[in-house]
Parts: C-alpha cells; structure tokens; sequence
C-alpha cells in the first residue's frame, strides 16, 4: 500500500526555520520518474504548491517562496524533506506532501496525498 | 506562471442533481488537467486526471472534459458524500497551480 506521511512541528516563531518530513511507504524515489511534491493550504483558502523533488534529485520551487525554501531526500531512510526558513504567521497552514508517478497519463496527476500536517507561526 | 480559474466558487445543489465546474487556464496546457476533491478536515483526493480519464476507484458518475484553456467537471446524480471543496490543477509545467476551489454544499 502506498502511502505517504507528514511530520513536524505543530508550532514555530516567527524567523524560525521549519523542517518538515515526508515519509514515503509502499514506493521509492529512486524509481525512474518518481516525484514527490509539496502542497499547503491556509486556513480556509485555496491549496498552493510549494516544491517538487524528483527521483534524479532535480528540484522545481514556487518562485514567490523560492528562497526560503529547499527541498532534500534521503533515499535511505525513504523521505522527502522540506525547510522553510523565516516563518511568519502567513505561513499558517496544513502542509501535505503528495506523489507524483510519472508513469503514464495519471504520473502527471498527484495521485497519493499525506493526511497534512498543520503548522501554526507565532509571531 | 499559468493561472487557474474556477467558476463558480460556491454551488447549491440537492441529492440526485447534476453540476458542472468550469476550470480556465490562462495558456494553453493541453490536457495536463487534474481534478480532485477535498472533504473538511481531510487531504485532497485525485478524481480526473489528463482532463478526462477517471482515476482508479472513483465512481463513474463524475466525468471531465476540454482541452488547451478550459476544461469542466461534471457530476450526475449527486450523492450525500460528493457534498465537498473541489479543485482544479495544472500539471503542465511547474510552478504547478491549482483554482481556488469550487465549494459544493447541500441544498
């Protein structure tokens, strides 16, 4: 079964660096085509993509976030890591990380989401 | 960046009717169309993929169309549990993007 599972910590301070954990089940981001994308969506409001890293280590950001943010794997431990560095109370938000197969029409789609994992900024 | 546009954002319906959600893309993605929909409290789930083919285990009552800049989704015969926020997502190009959502509610 796949799927995937989001961890972190449920609150940080405004300037705090968030580190977030995707923990992949049932695939591996060293097959051919595999991505693994993140999502957040703020109280209330629309979904925005974040990030993607692919199974050659090639990474995509959001340009309006791309400097707080970077986006790592470890092969080994099957996880997908996001940072987000100067946290400020807009970044309140569910953040999930979603797969993305590459295979065929449906690879393009993200098909298996995380439960998310809310974050809340103080300032 | 491409822009997604949803219409409407808000929709009425009853148990047993029919609706569509109109999506607009401000270029031409061809058909790399998503939709899903999401309940409160839960992650999105992938309904429609490449604009129109059905992803595994939904039910054939939801179907999608269009190609280059706009796309609909459409559900027959509503069901108490397709009462959800549904979203629209190009997977084109990165940055990828989603509409702002079409909320359903019970009528």
């Amino acid at each position: 079964q796949v799927t995937l599972r989001e961890s972190g910590p449920a609150l940080v301070k405004s300037t705090q660096t968030l580190t977030l954990t995707c923990t992949l089940s049932g695939f591996s981001l060293t097959t051919s085509g595999m991505c693994v994308n993140w999502i957040r969506q703020p109280p209330g409001r629309a979904l925005e993509w974040l990030a993607r890293i692919e199974w050659d280590d090639a990474k995509n950001y959001t340009a309006s976030l791309k400097t707080r943010l970077t986006i790592s794997k470890d092969t080994s431990k099957n996880q997908v890591v996001l940072t987000m560095t100067n946290m400020d109370p807009v970044d309140t938000g569910t953040y999930y990380c979603a797969r993305q197969t590459g295979i065929g029409a449906v690879g393009d789609a993200f098909d298996v989401w995380g439960q998310g994992t809310m974050v809340s900024v103080s300032s | 960046d491409i822009q997604m546009t949803q219409s409407p954002s808000s929709l009425s319906a009853s148990v047993g009717d029919s609706v569509t959600i109109t999506c607009r893309a401000s270029q031409n993605i061809r058909r790399y169309l998503n939709w899903y929909h999401q309940k409160p409290g839960k992650a999105p789930e992938l309904l429609i993929y490449a604009a129109s083919r059905l992803q595994s285990g939904v039910p054939s009552r939801f179907s999608g169309s269009g190609s280059g800049t706009d796309f609909t989704l459409t559900i027959t015969s509503l069901q108490p549990e397709d009462f959800a926020t549904y979203y629209c997502q190009q997977s084109y190009r990165t940055p990828y993007s989603f509409g702002q959502g079409t909320k359903l509610e019970i009528k």
